[in-house]
Parts: C-alpha cells; structure tokens; sequence
C-alpha cells in the first residue's frame, strides 16, 4: 500500500507562477518530511525538510506547509523559473528509523 | 568532494542473465541505502546498511536480489537471474552518522533494462 499520496502527476506553471504540489500520509508515527528535486540523469537532491513541530518553513524560494491534523503537507515555489522545471518528491519518515517513504514524483515545467 | 556514484549508469540485460550494480557512498557515510524506482511509480526502499551490517532488509523483494557492503565501504546488489519485473532506476544513498541519519545524499542511479 501507498503510504505517502503524491499530487498532481504532473504540472505545468508559467514563469512567476506559484506551483503547489500536495502529500498525504497515513502513519502517524512519521515525523520528518522531506521533499526531493531531480533533474534529468541526477539523483534526487534534498530540497527542504520539516518536522511536525511547525506548520511552516521557508528557505528562499521555496516553503513547505504542514498540516498535522489533516496529515498533509505541501510544497510551493514562489516566484518560479524555468530552472527550476524538474521532478519533484515528497517523502516521510519515523524518527530513529532510516528508510524514507517517497511519494510517486510530480514532474514540474515551468514555461518562459 | 566527491558525491555518491553509482556503476553503470545504464545496464542492458536478457531474462535470466546475471547483474550486478555498485555504489561507492559519500567518504565517511556509514550509512547506505538502496532504493528503486519503477517507471513512473514512488522511489521504493530495498534495504539500509549501517557499516557492513544490513540494519533493514525489509524492502528487498526476494531472494534473487543480493546486496554486500564489503569492509563498509562500497557496497553492490546483484540480481540473479534478472526478470522483466526488475527494469527500474536503482538509486543508492548515504547518510553521515546516527543524528543525521534523516539527510541522504543519492547518486544519479542504475537504469536497469531487463528484456
């Protein structure tokens, strides 16, 4: 079973837009969320993480909302540009364990 | 200093045939990790070492999958005998110690072809 819901699948923004990618998870054990950026022929690169202490966190361009209650959390770009057109993913997992639970990617275009 | 890389990049196999991919983690990261990627599907967890031992196992789908970390340095997974379900992006990871043991740095990955 999926324990980490990815959405969308894909999304396509114009230069300046605010992309949003949206993740659900079902185990309340996790307590660290990262997200991951990959471009083509790299490995996934961590991005920016969060743990459920705070509802949100911004570093430069890019902020993630925790939602604990609703057992969500988000990514939004502001400000986005083509640079940062890539495949993006949310993942989770518990504290004292090692093994990062990954949403399915969303792949991000941002358009000139 | 060097990330963590990954041997082949690409590997074009039949059903049946025996591979093996290597990944040589960040200097000094006893922890390593291998996970695969399914087209389009999530980044799935096979196992995780720490040093030479397998702490977590839990991932690897069965026992045609082999994975060692010789001397807690390099590590390699081998499949043997290959089948079509394999095809995928193998992806190894590393993490530096026990209270950073969240932050994994990955390598570009394995694309395994089985045909």
């Amino acid at each position: 079973q999926q324990q980490v819901k990815q959405s969308p699948q894909s999304l396509i923004v114009q230069k300046g837009g605010i992309p949003i990618i949206n993740c659900a998870y079902e185990n309340t054990a996790f307590d660290y969320f990262p997200w991951y950026q990959q471009f083509p022929g790299k490995g996934p690169a961590l991005l920016i993480a969060i743990r459920p202490d705070v509802s949100e966190k911004k570093e430069g361009r890019f902020t993630i909302s925790f939602n604990k209650s609703a057992k969500q959390f988000s990514l939004h770009i502001m400000d986005s540009q083509p640079g940062d057109s890539a495949t993006y993913f949310c993942a989770a997992s518990k504290s004292g364990y090692n093994k990062l639970i990954f949403g399915a990617g969303t792949r991000l275009a941002v358009h000139p | 200093e060097a990330g963590v890389t990954q041997f082949p990049s690409h590997s074009v196999i039949e059903k049946g045939q025996t591979v093996t991919l290597r990944c040589d983690p960040i200097s000094g990261h006893d922890n390593l990790y291998w996970y695969r990627r399914v087209m389009g599907k999530e980044i799935k967890f096979l196992l995780h070492f720490v040093k030479e031992s397998k702490q977590d196992e839990s991932g690897m789908p069965n026992n045609r999958f082999l994975a060692e970390r010789t001397g807690g340095t390099y590590s390699t997974l081998k499949v043997q005998p290959a089948e079509l379900e394999d095809s995928g992006v193998y992806f190894c990871a590393s993490s530096q110690d026990s209270y950073s043991r969240n932050i994994q740095y990955f390598g570009a990955g394995t694309r395994l072809s089985v045909l």
